[in-house]
């Protein structure tokens, strides 16, 4: 049992280059996360699944896209790059919303944009 | 809008008690969790609070006041490996939605 698991776990990116991250998850769980962390601002939400082919925005969308095509996975894409997207990337994973069940993260993917 | 707080950093010795404070203003309250992030690493799950209360498990306990919007989290007999950011999150749908402060860096010294 992985877990949730992401690859790459590093990426260099020029500006304008696009790149596809992947999130994987062996638990069954119905919801899954893409949040982003920069220094002193915490994880912030890009987008979100509550379902195998649905997708909603999170608090920071602009310039991400994301599918869910099979339960297990959740790309995250980035069609054009900035140097304002390098951050942490961390996938998270839940079996239900909320209550007490805990959301499961992934070991995130640096990405430098330069 | 959406609003959680909490200290940036806290430093404490080998063997003594740190609390950290969170405050929140959200619209709606589904539960507060707690996280430990050592450096480099992914968020892990601490504790869960939805009734107002304390939540003990072995060194670590949360506190939480819903009419405040308040909440902490004790660690007590601090070791080295307590060292990490320590993160308040609110759920304020049914969609499962987390909202995180900023993250409180625990500094343990010897």
């Amino acid at each position: 049992n992985a877990g949730v698991t992401q690859t790459p776990k590093f990426r260099v990116l020029k500006t304008g280059q696009s790149m596809t991250l992947l999130c994987a998850q062996d638990m069954n769980h119905e919801y899954m996360y893409w949040y982003r962390q920069d220094p002193g601002m915490g994880l912030r939400l890009i987008h979100y699944s509550v379902g195998e082919g649905t997708t909603a925005k999170g608090e920071v969308p602009d310039g991400y896209n994301v599918s869910r095509l099979k339960k297990q996975n959740f790309l995250l894409g980035l069609e054009s790059a900035a140097p304002s997207q390098t951050s942490v990337y961390f996938c998270a994973s839940s079996y239900s919303a909320g209550g007490e069940e805990t959301q499961y993260f992934g070991p995130g993917t640096r990405l430098l944009v330069l | 809008g959406q609003n959680i707080d909490q200290p940036t950093e806290m430093t404490a010795t080998e063997g003594a008690i740190v609390q950290i404070n969170c405050t929140y203003q959200t619209s709606g309250f589904n539960g507060l969790f707690w996280y430990q992030q050592h450096a480099g690493e992914a968020p892990t799950f601490l504790s869960y609070n939805v009734l107002d209360g304390l939540e003990e498990k072995g060194r670590f306990s949360s506190f939480l006041s819903r009419s405040k919007g308040y909440s902490y989290l004790l660690l007590k007999e601090l070791q080295m490996k307590d060292s990490a950011s320590y993160l308040c999150a609110v759920t304020t749908d049914s969609w499962g939605k987390f909202q995180f402060g900023a993250g409180t860096q625990v500094v343990v010294t010897p």
